[in-house]
């Protein structure tokens, strides 16, 4: 198993512009779902995405986007960054997560400045 | 909208003692998971509980889930210092997932 990877690890962006974060699912799991976290609380869902369909949203609004690729890797796209956009953003995967849980990645801090 | 409220918030134990630390819904969870987070990484799973009045042992932590599956709580027996972390209650995996408030535990050797 090689575990869920993401990229970049650390990332500084200028508010207004857009950023693609990237997570590589591990093996044998075809659902993907990303999470922010702001420093010292919870995460909270952004989506879910299922055999390359989105299959569940949390609160965030339309600038938060992403994709599933054929190989279940996925991409979480922000637009029109705000400064409370900075946060540590989670991708997890799983091939069954109400019965085995989710395999998380150690994320990607995004600040914007 | 499910809301997890965890309890307590934060946790500072001397190493050896016992704690308990809360996860209560404002509906019923379809089923439970318990994370702990350190600082920098992601969250790792600890144990899902299913069925309603469940108890699963995982060495020195102990995990019930509630008769009416609203609420869930952890145990940990003689703290250790690798205990220390950021502990999490999930519920969902099916087109909604929602992450409890957290109970950040510190424990000191």
């Amino acid at each position: 198993e090689t575990g869920v990877t993401q990229s970049p690890t650390h990332l500084i962006k200028t508010r207004g512009q857009q950023v693609t974060l990237r997570c590589s699912s591990q093996s044998g799991h075809n659902t993907v779902s990303w999470y922010q976290q702001a420093l010292g609380q919870g995460p909270q869902f952004i989506f879910q995405y299922y055999r390359e369909e989105e299959n569940g949203r949390g609160n965030f609004p339309p600038r938060f986007s992403g994709l599933q690729f054929p190989n279940y890797s996925s991409e979480l796209n922000v637009n029109a960054l705000e400064l409370d956009d900075s946060a540590l953003y989670l991708c997890a995967s799983s091939w069954a997560p109400r019965d085995y849980g989710y395999t998380f990645g150690s994320g990607t801090r995004l600040t914007v400045v | 909208t499910q809301l997890l409220e965890q309890s307590p918030q934060f946790l500072s134990i001397q190493e050896g003692e016992n704690l308990t630390v809360y996860c209560n819904s404002s509906s019923v969870f379809s089923s439970l998971q318990w994370y702990r987070q350190e600082p920098g990484e992601g969250p790792v799973l600890l144990v899902t509980v299913v069925t309603g009045g469940e108890v699963k042992k995982l060495k020195r932590l102990t995990f019930q889930f509630g008769d009416a599956r609203k609420d869930s709580s952890l145990h940990i027996t003689a703290a250790q210092t690798g205990d220390t972390g950021l502990y999490l209650c999930l519920s969902g995996g099916y087109q909604k997932v929602t992450f409890g408030t957290g109970t950040k535990l510190q424990v000191i050797p």
